[in-house]
């Protein structure tokens, strides 16, 4: 079973509202990432928790927030978000992140959450 | 930072012609993933390679990991319409601890006539 799942599916927010994206997986994996995707564009990496401890930020800007309770969970906590926020983003698992060859960095996405920021 | 090389960026073909698709770098990957990604899904792990030369297959699917291991290409035989979608490569620096980082090509979109 390689199963990332995403919720909410769609989300509509104007930019003075609160909202979070959640993110599951129960393949035992320790590493979790979260990726923002623009259309027809690859995704681009926003954060990498391995061990539940957040080990890489790509410079994101505060209003988006992540948190990872515990090693099966990710969130993203979003605030005061501007519409250029607006687009796919994508939750991605693997065993770890140690960067040798082998299967254990292998990332398995979900589905995405389609943001729409008004 | 570093970059995939991905080509082409377009295809537009026959159902049942085969399909060839490349990713090209000037670093040293340690490991090299294909993946295929429908519009608002998410993308679905094709092929994975790991060493250096490996050929793999994944039912009509090829991928080879490149001997100088800075590149990959992807063929995809007898063309069928649910092959249309962007296919990516992505690869993993040949270098420790890279924090899970993984380079995307820019993609190759596939419009399949039927």
């Amino acid at each position: 079973d390689t199963e990332v799942t995403q919720t909410p599916k769609h989300l509509v927010m104007g930019m003075t509202n609160k909202k979070s994206l959640k993110c599951e997986q129960h393949m035992g994996h320790r590493a979790m990432y979260w990726y923002k995707q623009k259309a027809k564009k690859p995704p681009e990496l926003m954060f990498v928790y391995s061990y539940e401890k957040l080990s890489i930020n790509e410079s994101v800007p505060s209003r988006f927030s992540p948190e990872c309770p515990n090693s099966s969970l990710l969130n993203l906590h979003l605030h005061a978000l501007q519409p250029e926020d607006s687009a796919l983003y994508l939750c991605a698992s693997s065993q770890g992140t140690l960067g040798l060859a082998g299967k254990g960095d292998t990332q398995y996405f979900g589905p995405g959450t389609r943001l729409t920021v008004l | 930072g570093q970059q995939l090389n991905q080509s082409p960026q377009s295809m537009f073909i026959q159902e049942g012609e085969d399909v060839s698709m490349n990713c090209t770098s000037s670093s040293i990957f340690n490991t090299w993933l294909w993946y295929k990604q429908d519009p608002g899904e998410g993308p679905v792990l094709l092929i994975a390679l790991y060493k250096a030369g490996e050929l793999t297959s994944n039912g009509r699917l090829t991928a080879q990991f490149g001997i100088t291991r800075k590149d990959s290409f992807l063929n995809i035989s007898a063309s069928i319409p649910s092959d249309v979608g962007i296919y990516f490569c992505a690869g993993r620096l040949g270098v420790y601890n890279q924090g899970g980082k993984l380079i995307f090509g820019q993609g190759t979109e596939l419009s399949v006539k039927p």
